[in-house]
């Protein structure tokens, strides 16, 4: 049973424009989301969270906006750059509980 | 750099083998997880430990155990191994005392099981 699923499993932008990676979640427990950018032979690096209580986080380039009606969070990445170019996880976890339930991931590939 | 180091960066080993894996977390971090990403997968919650405590449990097979140490390493060990339990082993850590969620991950152990 997937409780985080990001259903494209690669993306491709060009530099310059806006980048979309949508991530969705069926446990209505989940109340923290979190971002992960992942470049080939390295661990994953935190990028962005967002708290239930809200619905939209922006830090730079990055803004997290989440849906809990629709259960759905999207990570918008305004412009991308080359440099963008890794794979994204969106994770959830019930806050108190630490126990974090991680997508299978979205390549991004930003085209220069 | 994250801070959180492991090693061995590579395990090649047998089936039926047992290996051990380590992590030393970010210092001031009290709470160690550690993930299992097979190939095209996400990465797998397997075991939280806080302050030398199991904290929480995911889908950990009972072949495989951890334990955090005094010093707050952690070592995770994997017995009877299976040509599936080939995959990148991610180790995190996080200080969840300051409210914060964000994990800091090491670089993984690549395990090949032949």
């Amino acid at each position: 049973d997937q409780q985080v699923k990001q259903n494209s499993p690669s993306l491709s932008v060009q530099e310059g424009r806006i980048s979309i990676l949508n991530c969705d979640y069926t446990n209505s427990m989940f109340d923290y989301f979190l971002w992960y950018k992942k470049y080939p032979a390295e661990g994953p690096t935190f990028l962005i969270s967002i708290s239930s209580i809200k619905d939209k986080n922006e830090d730079g380039r990055f803004t997290v906006f989440l849906n809990k009606s629709a259960k759905h969070l999207s990570l918008h990445i305004v412009p991308s750059q080359p440099g963008d170019s890794a794979v994204y996880f969106c994770a959830a976890c019930t806050s108190g509980t630490y126990k974090y339930i991680f997508g299978t991931g979205t390549r991004l590939k930003v085209l220069a | 750099d994250s801070g959180v180091t492991q090693t061995p960066k590579h395990l090649i080993t047998a089936t039926g083998q047992r290996v051990t894996l380590r992590c030393s977390p970010r210092s001031g971090d009290l709470s160690v997880y550690w993930y299992q990403q097979s190939l095209d997968q996400g990465l797998q919650f397997l075991i939280q430990y806080y302050n030398g405590e199991e904290r929480a449990k995911g889908n950990i097979l009972e072949r495989f155990s951890a334990q955090q140490f005094p010093d707050l390493h952690s070592e995770l060990n994997l017995s009877s191994l299976e040509l599936g339990d080939s995959a990148l082993y991610f180790c995190a850590s996080s200080d969840p005392g300051t409210g914060a969620y964000e994990q800091y991950f090491g670089p993984g152990t690549r395990l090949t099981v032949t």
